[in-house]
């Protein structure tokens, strides 16, 4: 079935860029997201591209998606303290009805 | 203020006990859905309803049952058949079932 894998851990420095992976396996993907989710809470939506662009840049936030080889990346430029948290990117399958499919989840430790 | 609410925070339950978990959003969203978090995993979907009066299993139904009978409320009730009920849940809601889902604070619940 559809798939959508992640990094588990990911530690930076605080003002050093962040790189978050995301592989996922069905091509007939239409939108792909970013959620955060900080700790004993929710998650909150920080950003999403469609399957037709390569790249959305939205302030510190950057994404990047390479179709050919399923390949999903957040990039967090100037990392600070309040960016730790766990990150999932999801999928939207059309094979899956378009319901989101999650990965596991990449937490993000930013040191001082 | 629009948004989706849950309730209790925290629920803590005996063994044995069936419990009911509230899930209400105000965003007039037709869709509707649960999740179940565990430590070091993704979400995983329990139960999704695309309108009133109708819904459908996810991927870890068993033990779970839920009802829509108004647009804003979608309750998860947590039976006795569930083996392994403690966990962090949580609602959200999306306008289609391929637009962007919005989050509740969660609940944890646990079991005694």
């Amino acid at each position: 079935g559809e798939d959508v894998e992640q990094s588990l851990f990911l530690s930076v420095r605080e003002g050093d860029s962040s790189v978050i992976n995301c592989t996922y396996t069905d091509s007939s993907s239409t939108y792909l997201y970013w959620y955060k989710q900080e700790p004993g809470a929710g998650l909150q939506l920080l950003t999403y591209i469609f399957s037709n662009m390569d790249m959305k840049q939205d302030q510190r936030l950057t994404v990047l998606l390479n179709k050919k080889d399923k390949h999903l990346s957040l990039r967090i430029a100037d990392t600070q303290t309040g960016d730790s948290a766990i990150y999932f990117c999801a999928d939207t399958p059309l094979s899956n009805t378009g319901k989101l499919i999650f990965g596991q989840g990449t937490t993000l430790q930013v040191k001082p | 203020d629009g948004g989706i609410t849950q309730s209790p925070k925290y629920l803590f339950r005996k063994e044995g006990q069936n419990v009911t978990l509230s899930c209400e959003q105000n965003l007039n969203h037709d869709a509707m859905y649960w999740y179940r978090q565990d430590p070091g995993q993704g979400l995983r979907l329990i139960y999704y309803s695309q309108i009133v009066n109708d819904f459908q299993k996810g991927d870890i139904a068993e033990g779970y049952s839920v009802s829509r009978e108004k647009k804003e409320s979608f309750p998860l009730t947590v039976t006795s058949a569930q083996k392994n009920p403690t966990a962090f849940y949580l609602c959200a809601s999306s306008m289609g079932q391929s637009d962007e889902q919005f989050f509740g604070p969660g609940t944890r619940l646990t079991v005694l």
